[in-house]
């Protein structure tokens, strides 16, 4: 079955400090994974997703993230967190249920504390 | 665009209350799905649609929740009668194809 893996529940980095989210997934084929952002009491907005191609991905914000296939990892980073980038952030990976459709998975989150 | 609309934003319902949601797809986009987020349990997708079609409605949790898309502009999940465990907020998104999900602001639904 698919799933998502967000080890770390909450994580807490400074204003400046560079930042890794962990996202492991589970999927039998070549998965298409995205990277969420949700700031409170706000939608989920896409940072960036990878398809195929090059495994690092260039995403809104600053953040990028790379595909490990051998570890089925997809982890996010940022060289260095704003203020603003306080928020939760959910790893997707759409599985594919016929052809041509999908659905998408999501981890259970990380929430992102920044302390000035 | 205005993106995904959903309404109303907040609902404050009593316990055996019918709830309805509704949510406003972007215009062309051609997948609907509507997702519940709890502490708890997460983002949990209920229901999809696809050209207004309902294709896996295998999340949904109980009888008392049903969902329809009468025309490709509108969506509605309705929870009759509703209970406290319901309390959540719920997310309605739609994509074209393969595309991203572009989500709603969610109706954060209370049930005393």
């Amino acid at each position: 079955a698919q799933s998502v893996t967000q080890p770390d529940i909450h994580i807490t980095v400074s204003e400046g400090a560079s930042l890794e989210l962990r996202c492991n997934y589970s999927y039998g084929a070549t998965p298409y994974l995205f990277w969420y952002v949700q700031s409170p009491g706000q939608g989920l907005q896409l940072l960036l997703k990878y398809f195929s191609g090059d495994t690092l991905v260039q995403g809104i914000k600053g953040f990028e993230a790379e595909f490990k296939r051998s570890q089925s990892s997809f982890n996010l980073r940022k060289p260095s967190v704003h203020w603003s980038d306080a928020a939760e952030y959910f790893c997707a990976v759409g599985a594919l249920v016929s052809a041509g459709t999908y659905k998408y998975i999501f981890g259970t989150g990380t929430r992102l504390k920044v302390l000035a | 665009d205005a993106g995904v609309i959903q309404s109303p934003r907040h609902e404050v319902t009593e316990m055996g209350q019918e709830v309805t949601l509704r949510c406003k797809p972007i215009s062309g986009h051609d997948y609907l799905f509507w997702y519940r987020q709890t502490m708890m349990r997460g983002l949990e997708l209920l229901i999809y649609f696809n050209n207004n079609v309902p294709i896996d409605d295998s999340g949904m949790p109980e009888d008392r929740f049903s969902a329809k898309m009468p025309n490709a502009s509108f969506s509605t999940l309705k929870i009759q009668p509703s209970e406290p465990r319901d309390s959540a907020v719920y997310f309605c998104a739609s994509s074209f194809s393969l595309g991203d999900y572009t989500f709603g602001s969610g109706t954060r639904l209370t049930v005393v």
